[in-house]
């Protein structure tokens, strides 16, 4: 079974920008959340989305965004991009409905912003 | 203070040596513990998986949760050069709550040949 895929891999973006990742879950989970990386405060939880509909919102501003498509798909976008906004953002899906369950994550969008 | 505390490192072994990492945390709703291991420039990987207080065992790995103490550890027997990674712990609250996880900041291994 095909694991968690997310791209692009890699992004260079300018101040002031904005992006879209996309993640596509392992066949069968409906749950995909998502996190952001960085150096000085680790994994940090952005949101998560179920059956199209955001479950759980992180502690982040309303720049950071995500959706869910019907086929479980999801996307993030940030808008207005900063510095601080360089990290390593990363998918992970998992099978749970309820919650609790394993979460298997992808490799990653490292995003650069200059 | 992070609701889930973990050393950061680096740990440094011999290879074949017994490597114990451990997490404590604040939050007494967290029910569902896991390890990942995470190689430079890599996603995290599930380790292992455990649903509240006692041991588990997977291969060279044994994981063990002590909620009356608000700490788990993973233990890896018989550590290899390819065991060099990042480790972290997470953890999730009670079911239906949703899968969001909290995560410690994770302990770099390093294992010598």
């Amino acid at each position: 079974k095909a694991g968690v895929t997310q791209t692009p891999r890699y992004l260079i973006k300018t101040r002031g920008q904005q992006v879209t990742l996309s993640c596509s879950p392992i066949s069968g989970h409906r749950s995909v959340s998502w996190y952001q990386q960085t150096p000085g405060q680790g994994l940090q939880f952005l949101f998560e989305y179920f059956s199209e509909t955001q479950r759980n919102k992180g502690n982040f501003p309303g720049r950071f965004s995500g959706r869910q498509f019907s086929n479980s798909r999801s996307e993030m976008n940030v808008s207005t991009l900063e510095l601080g906004d360089s990290a390593l953002y990363l998918c992970a899906s998992s099978l749970s409905v309820t919650g609790g369950g394993e979460q298997y994550f992808g490799p990653g969008t490292r995003l650069t912003v200059t | 203070q992070k609701e889930v505390e973990q050393d950061p490192g680096p740990l440094s072994v011999p290879e074949g040596a017994i490597v114990s990492l451990n997490c404590t945390y604040s939050n007494s709703a967290f029910q569902y513990f896991m390890w990942y291991r995470q190689y430079s420039r890599k996603g995290p990987e599930l380790l292992m998986y455990t649903y509240s207080s006692g041991n588990k065992e997977d291969g060279r790995f044994t994981a063990q949760v002590d909620k009356s103490s608000k700490y788990i550890s993973l233990f890896i027997r018989d550590s290899q050069p390819s065991d060099s990674a990042t480790y972290l712990c997470a953890m999730s609250a009670r079911r239906n709550a949703g899968n969001m996880l909290t995560f410690g900041g994770g302990t770099r291994l390093m294992v010598k040949p």
